[in-house]
């Protein structure tokens, strides 16, 4: 089942403005992640953060969880066409077994036009 | 794409056969996973591995089985009984440590229906 909703489902924007991505979620979390997938590829794991976390940043990356209103925001600053590609959240259940059982987004299409 | 590779890239399946897909690390990760990706959509768990000779049921296994023989190893087959199995299919595996939860990707296989 889809645990994470993201919104929106598709973004285009101008090289060097910041993307927003945000994702939603139903049960407790132990952390979420979010990955990049370019088109017809394998997905990267961008960054972590664990529910005790409400911010983290990773170069361009900012990402925040608010775990009141089970939600999470991804951050790309000064966008460049080369992080055109599609981005999902990923949460792993709190209580959950030792190796992390990721439950997926829908996605959104990042568009970064040069 | 890291150290995961999945073959072949491409496959193509007549109806009422077996395929397997293959999916091979060298990360010495003790867990591995199958993902089906359809158009647009995020990821759906098929099955997963979290030892050798040991494998668990994820959200979508009807018409699926898989075999963990070697920890580098994690074979997919799409059975006959997986009637609508055109998708793009994804491995992952992950290691232990404070790394357990993040997931390493192969390039992915796309099967079709002749």
């Amino acid at each position: 089942s889809q645990q994470g909703e993201e919104d929106p489902q598709a973004l285009s924007i101008q090289e060097g403005e910041n993307a927003t991505m945000n994702c939603s979620y139903k049960t407790s979390i132990n952390n979420l992640q979010w990955y990049r997938q370019n088109s017809g590829r394998g997905l990267v794991h961008l960054i972590l953060i664990r529910s005790n976390e409400r911010e983290k940043h990773s170069g361009r990356l900012r990402v925040t969880l608010d775990t009141s209103k089970k939600s999470s925001s991804l951050l790309i600053t000064a966008s460049r066409a080369a992080d055109t590609a599609s981005y999902f959240c990923a949460t792993v259940n709190a209580g959950g077994t030792s190796y992390g059982k990721l439950t997926f987004g829908q996605g959104t299409i990042l568009t970064v036009h040069p | 794409d890291g150290g995961i590779t999945q073959s072949p890239k491409y496959l193509f399946r007549k109806e009422g056969q077996n395929v397997t897909l293959s999916c091979e690390q060298n990360l010495n990760h003790d867990a591995m996973y199958w993902y089906r990706q359809d158009p647009g959509q995020g990821l759906r768990l098929i099955y997963y591995s979290q030892i050798v000779n040991d494998f668990q049921k994820g959200d979508i296994a009807e018409g699926y089985s898989v075999s963990r023989e070697k920890k580098e190893s994690f074979p997919l087959t799409v059975t006959s009984a997986q009637k609508n199995p055109t998708a793009f299919y994804l491995c992952a595996s992950a290691g232990g440590g404070v790394a357990k939860n993040i997931q390493y990707f192969g390039a992915g296989t796309r099967l079709s229906v002749l």
